[in-house]
């Protein structure tokens, strides 16, 4: 495996489950990245994880739990999410621990909450 | 007002025109500039990148960056349908903020 992995690629949860997406990036990265894509929107900053510590959380609900447990691997855990969180979900990953780098995406898992 | 604004288009030309996109900003802390392709079910991969203001070239790709307009562009010369993809402009002015733009949607017709 080469660059950033997602997986699974589709997902279709109900409002009540519990699921995880993960990450997986094999650049020997420093930084890690979680991104909401929907359509119409500009792509939305979620968590910033740099040397396994999160540096960033733009607002987001309680309903997403990130966690890294290492540089390589980051999770998304979700929960009770509502309709409206249904979107593209990007994991990325970069040399050092800013948005500002150069940053390397997984192709996203896409998720539909019904 | 949007951090970044950017026509979503879509945008149809054909094989061999010059392209030209677009985004502007209202944030003037912004220094880092960048362009990101995305194909379809794929990720952002980054194309272009340019720190302050001032013009790049890579192959066909040029960014250009005029901070005093708060204006940035990319031109992709003789383009191909291979470039064929919705373009992301996204800035930042480091201290852990990146803002994209929603994204022009390109054709390129043969």
């Amino acid at each position: 495996e080469t660059g950033v992995t997602q997986t699974p690629r589709h997902l279709v949860m109900g409002m009540t489950n519990k699921k995880s997406l993960k990450c997986e990036q094999h650049l020997g990265h420093n930084a890690m990245y979680w991104y909401k894509q929907s359509a119409k929107k500009p792509l939305e900053l979620m968590f910033v994880y740099n040397f396994k510590e999160q540096t960033e959380n733009n607002s987001v609900p309680s309903r997403f739990s990130p966690e890294c447990p290492n540089s390589s691997h980051l999770f998304l855990h979700l929960h009770t999410l509502q309709p409206e969180d249904s979107a593209l979900y990007l994991c990325a990953s970069s040399p050092g621990g800013d948005p500002s780098y150069e940053q390397y995406f997984g192709p996203g898992t896409r998720l539909t909450v019904t | 007002q949007k951090e970044v604004e950017q026509d979503p288009g879509p945008l149809s030309v054909p094989e061999g025109a010059i392209v030209s996109l677009n985004c502007t900003y209202s944030n003037s802390a912004f220094q880092y500039f960048m362009w990101y392709r995305q194909y379809s079910r794929k990720g952002p991969e980054l194309l272009m990148y340019t720190y302050s203001s001032g013009n790049k070239e890579d192959g066909r790709f040029t960014a250009q960056v005029d901070k005093s307009s708060k204006y940035i562009s990319l031109f992709i010369r003789d383009s191909q349908p291979s470039d064929s993809a919705t373009y992301l402009c996204a800035m930042s002015g480091g201290a852990n903020n990146l803002f994209f733009g929603t994204g022009t949607r390109l054709t390129v017709i043969p």
